[in-house]
């Protein structure tokens, strides 16, 4: 299991666009990038996955550079509910597979 | 699509007294659920391994005679606390995985305190 570094925390403030960088200098070439969110006292949610270059979906994209080292969860024009705990993962696609979360990143969204 | 449900929600138990917890996948059918653990300001920690119809596999020192997992089916997981102790509060929470693309989701987790 590729062990993830992540900053433990970040500010921002509503409306402007949030970029987190995770660094996994020893990702496994199996090894897909997965980012879950989490509030106080609920379970975490899933956010996005991907495997190499760019991902987007209707709440985040997530960048992955070729060497795929490291990778970046960017949040469009955060709001104040986008303050959270973010995970990102690294790990083998499988339906047997486990998930080693890190410290994971607090984001505060300031008004 | 892609719920993860858990009951109850929250369970205040005295101490010596055992509690079950269920998970269900509402709208997949999960060959493998998960079963983590979380401190107050910590992160998930990983307690076990279930796979449909066969034993769960622990993560070391979790004991598996204290916490009993059973998969008795695709869509649910139940984890029991027996002889409950004021040490096992904590926030227990269920994921569970098998849909395409294969994604883990979460339960919305189960607060426990034992008195």
């Amino acid at each position: 299991l590729a062990k993830t570094t992540q900053p433990i925390s970040m500010d921002s403030y509503e409306g402007q666009e949030v970029n987190i960088t995770c660094s996994h200098n020893n990702i496994a070439t199996n090894d897909y990038i997965t980012w879950y969110q989490q509030f106080p006292s609920q379970g975490p949610r899933f956010i996005i996955q991907g495997y190499k270059t760019k991902v987007t979906n209707e709440v985040a994209s997530l960048f992955i550079p070729a060497d795929r080292k490291s990778s970046t969860l960017s949040l469009p024009r955060v709001s104040l509910s986008d303050t959270a705990v973010y995970y990102c993962l690294a790990h083998v696609s499988g339906s047997a597979r486990q998930l080693t979360f890190g410290s994971g990143t607090q984001l505060t969204v300031l008004p | 699509g892609a719920v993860v449900s858990q009951h109850p929600s929250r369970v205040i138990c005295k101490s010596g007294t055992s509690v079950k917890i269920e998970c269900r996948s509402l709208d997949f059918q999960a060959t493998t659920m998960f079963w983590y653990r979380q401190f107050p300001k910590q992160s998930l920690m990983l307690m076990a391994t279930s796979n449909e119809g066969s034993k769960a596999t622990y993560e070391q020192g979790v004991e598996k005679d204290k916490f009993l997992i059973n998969h008795a089916s695709l869509t649910l997981s139940t984890l029991t606390v027996t002889s409950a102790h004021p040490e096992d509060s904590s926030f227990y929470i269920c994921s569970a995985s098998g849909g395409t693309p294969d994604t883990q989701y979460f339960g919305p987790g189960t607060r426990l305190t034992v008195l």
